[in-house]
Order: structure tokens, then sequence, then C-alpha cells
């Protein structure tokens, strides 16, 4: 199947500072870019959704400002959470998907993030 | 509002025998429903799907059954291998696979003892 990658794998940070993700569809081209976040024990919530040259269009509840994701290329997509506090820590997944390919959305390998 | 619910956090079955992992929807919009299988430290890998037109979709070891009155989905491994143990995650959207957005369950972790 198809690869996503994301980096870093894991990352700790203190709190009031900015941590950038990046995910890239290393062997194909993706319409569309997902991130999401996932609470241990808990099920993996959308965030946002991101189209190539576009803004992304946010879950409810999910702040926009404090989660800045770019999607500036068909393999890139970056989320960046801004001024990090510790209910920020949790596992962000990201997902690469195309139409008309197989309509199934490719994860990559998520990011932990713990803010101190 | 948890609109899809698995409400078994773990299972633990024989290899060899069958495993069985449900889920339950509340959203009767939803029209497609995905399987995943996640490793530790790895992203969701896909696994099998079904439209909400069919009942049954099968792919190898791996069935997936619909019952929409019920709003009821399983999947079933047989036969169970131990490198089947993993977390099984349930995803279902309203706009069929087309838009990419699903809406994912808690997870059921499935051991298969050797």
């Amino acid at each position: 199947g198809a690869v996503v990658s994301q980096h870093p794998s894991r990352v700790i940070c203190k709190s009031g500072t900015s941590v950038k993700i990046e995910c890239r569809s290393l062997d194909f081209q993706a319409t569309t870019m997902f991130w999401y976040r996932q609470f241990p024990k808990q099920s993996l919530m959308l965030m946002a959704t991101s189209n190539e040259g576009s803004k992304a269009t946010y879950e409810q509840g999910v702040e926009k400002d404090k989660f800045l994701i770019n999607h500036a290329s068909l393999t890139l997509s970056t989320l960046t959470v801004t001024s990090a506090h510790p209910e920020d820590s949790s596992f962000y997944i990201c997902s690469a998907w195309t139409s008309g390919g197989t309509d199934t959305q490719y994860f990559g390998p998520g990011t932990r993030l713990t803010v101190l | 509002d948890q609109q899809v619910k698995q409400n078994s956090p773990s299972l633990s079955v024989q290899e060899g025998r069958i495993s069985i992992l449900n889920c339950d929807y509340t959203n009767s919009m939803f029209d497609y429903f995905l399987w995943y299988k996640k490793y530790p430290a790895e992203g969701p890998t896909f696994l099998i799907s079904i439209s909400s037109i069919k009942d049954k979709n099968e792919d190898g070891r791996f069935t997936v059954f619909l019952n929409k009155s019920a709003k009821h989905l399983s999947l079933h491994i047989v036969p169970s291998q131990p490198g089947d143990s993993a977390v099984y995650f349930c995803a279902a959207s309203r706009f069929g696979p087309h838009t990419g957005k699903l809406i994912f369950g808690q997870g059921t972790t499935l051991q298969v003892k050797p």
C-alpha cells in the first residue's frame, strides 16, 4: 500500500513553545490530508481536513489559531501546535487520501507530543 | 457524542479459532464502513470496507457483516493467527468513500494466543 511518513515520531517540548509536525505522502500525490489526535484508550478524533492549496477545514471545537495547518503541496502537510500546553499532549496522526484511487486513507505512523 | 462505538476494549482468542470484533453506530446517515488495524507505534492500515447497500464483504480471512436495522457491524477473522494481534478500529462515513472523512470507534485490542 501507499506510504505516509510523519516527522518527528516523538517530541517533548516546554509549555508555551510551538511544535511543527510534518506529514508526507511518499509515493503518491494526496488530494487531501487529514489530521487526527488520539488520547489514550480513545478513538481517533478528526481535527481538520486539508486540501492542497486551500485553507484547512476544522472540526467543531478545534481551535484553528492554535493548530495551524499548511498544505503547500500534494505530498506535504504540516501541523503546527502553537503555544503548546500540557493538555495538548497527545498522539497526532495524519492520513493522506486521493480521489480516483482506492478511496482509502493511508495513515502515517503518528507523532507523540509531550508538553512539559 | 460517540457516534461509532466499540464496546469491547479487548478480546483474546486462541490461534486457529474465529475472532469476532463488534462495532455499533448511531447515525443512520452513515453509508460506508471500514475496518483498520493498528500495531503499536504505527499508523492504522486499511483492512476491509463495506458499503451500506451490502450486508457482507469478504476478503480472504476477513469478513465484514453489516446489519443496518441494528446499526451494527462486525469483523470476523478466521482462522485467527498470532500476527493478527493488534488494535482494530471500525470507522464510518456519511458520504461514501469519496470525501475521506471518517468517524472512528475507540478500538478493540485483539490478542491471538499461539
